[in-house]
């Protein structure tokens, strides 16, 4: 058990509808990044907050979005869904501490399908 | 160009034996980390093993090691003692500098299958 949680575990949708993703990172990480892993792409990175702001930004799309709450815990949001969302979706936490090249802790993952 | 490579899709090995998962990856910055992961079938991903740039020995975690080859650019994993548990998926990651804000850049990963 990595720390990090994820909810839900699965999620099932159908086209052109909106899910919220829900990641609590491990106790004192400050960071927390989303990642995209489907078949065909492999793990894409999407987004990086820290302490509540972002800081790095990778290939996500206009459709989705991120915040990172005072409480630590980040929320995914995907909309207007389509078919090719569908993919496992991992958050991971890290420490992040500068002068460190702090390791990522990853969630057990939201595996999405869209119908 | 691609940060990290993992030219290696698929690797067999027997039980007991020994195998390295290859990683080659591309920075200018002269202070960077090295991360393996690994993911099984279940889905999770495991952190395994970390190397520093400016570490001088090879990193070591049980029957883990990383063949850190520096001005090659490679960190090659080297898994001792196979076990049928060791299938899974294998992921080389590195970030950039020492800053808070630095992304990781994973590669495509290593399937690696122990063969009983």
């Amino acid at each position: 058990d990595s720390g990090v949680t994820q909810t839900p575990k699965h999620l099932i949708t159908a086209t052109g509808q909106r899910v919220t993703l829900r990641c609590s990172p491990r106790s004192g990480d400050l960071s927390v990044y989303w990642y995209q892993q489907s078949l065909d792409q492999g793990l894409q990175f999407l987004i990086q907050y820290y302490n509540g702001e972002e800081r790095a930004k990778g290939n996500i799309l206009e459709r989705f979005s991120a915040q990172q709450f005072p409480d630590l815990h980040s929320e995914l949001n995907l909309s207007s869904l389509e078919l090719g969302d569908s993919a496992l979706y991992f958050c991971a936490s890290s420490v992040a501490k500068a002068g460190r090249y702090n390791e990522q802790f990853f969630g057990p993952g939201t595996r999405l399908t869209v119908l | 160009a691609q940060k990290i490579t993992q030219t290696q899709p698929g690797m067999f090995v027997q039980e007991k034996e020994a195998v390295t998962l290859d990683c080659t990856y591309d920075t200018s910055d002269p202070s960077y980390g090295l991360f393996w992961y690994k993911q099984p079938s279940s889905g999770e991903m495991i952190f395994l093993i970390y190397q520093g740039s400016y570490d001088q020995q090879n990193a070591t975690e049980g029957r883990y090691s990383l063949n850190f080859q520096k001005a090659r650019k490679s960190a090659n994993l080297v898994i001792s003692a196979s076990q049928l548990g060791d299938s899974a998926m294998y992921f080389c990651a590195m970030r950039e500098g020492r800053r808070t804000g630095n992304q990781f850049y994973f590669g495509t990963g290593t399937s690696l299958t122990v063969i009983p």
